[in-house]
């Protein structure tokens, strides 16, 4: 069965710094597809960044972009020039390309000290 | 456009009590999916659905039902409500084709206490 862990818990930034959070994986599976998610206080779930596993190229969406070691089996999140509004759950996230399952790490709470 | 929206928000029901928990989008998604979320962990799926009149189990499906008679409409029922059920439960729906066939939209949640 396929996995999604990460590491940290907690972290903390201070504002307009860099932070990285970390997700590592599990799957023998080839097609798949990686996420990173936000959860702010409300506890609406937002999508932040996708990466498709046969793309080689890293995703970037404005201040966001991850890191992606597809032989590791890792996956990690950057955040640059982190702003207050940035502080929430971020949870890693994993679906098969034929599968409607999303499997979902315990989340890594950030916190942005200004 | 409302998007995602869940009924009820909140709702405390009593062991053995049971409800429904309704779920509507407005984006014309075929794809439904019904998880509950505890603390310290993830999302976990319970059920799903990819199209209407259809509907699968997930991670988590004992304990709970699922319909989906409307395409906007996906329906979770819990018939005799359990301590171990309680926990906030999200919706979210996402379209079967096009470049954002990816993405699911999430509902607002809906936090259930049984006690």
């Amino acid at each position: 069965a396929q996995t999604v862990t990460q590491s940290q818990p907690e972290m903390s930034v201070q504002e307009a710094e860099t932070v990285t959070l970390s997700c590592t994986y599990d799957t023998s599976e080839s097609d798949y597809y990686l996420f990173w998610y936000k959860q702010p206080p409300s506890r609406q779930m937002i999508l932040v960044i996708r990466q498709e596993a046969y793309k080689q190229q890293n995703a970037t969406e404005n201040r966001f972009s991850v890191n992606f070691q597809k032989a590791a089996k890792s996956f990690s999140l950057k955040i640059s020039d982190s702003q207050l509004g940035d502080a929430a759950m971020y949870f890693c996230a994993y679906r098969s390309g034929g599968s409607e399952k999303l499997v979902f790490g315990k989340g890594t709470k950030l916190t942005v000290n200004p | 456009n409302a998007g995602v929206t869940q009924t009820p928000k909140f709702r405390v029901l009593k062991t053995g009590q049971s409800m429904t928990l309704l779920c509507a989008q407005d984006m014309n998604h075929e794809y439904m999916y019904w998880y509950r979320q505890d603390p310290g962990m993830g999302l976990r799926l319970i059920h799903y659905s990819v199209g209407e009149g259809t509907t699968a189990k997930g991670e988590v499906p004992d304990g709970y039902n699922v319909s989906r008679l409307k395409k906007q409409n996906f329906l979770l029922g819990l018939e005799s409500a359990a301590p171990s059920q309680t926990s906030v439960y999200f919706c979210a729906s996402r379209t079967s084709g096009g470049p954002s066939s990816y993405e699911q939209y999430f509902g607002p949640g809906t936090r259930l206490t049984v006690t």
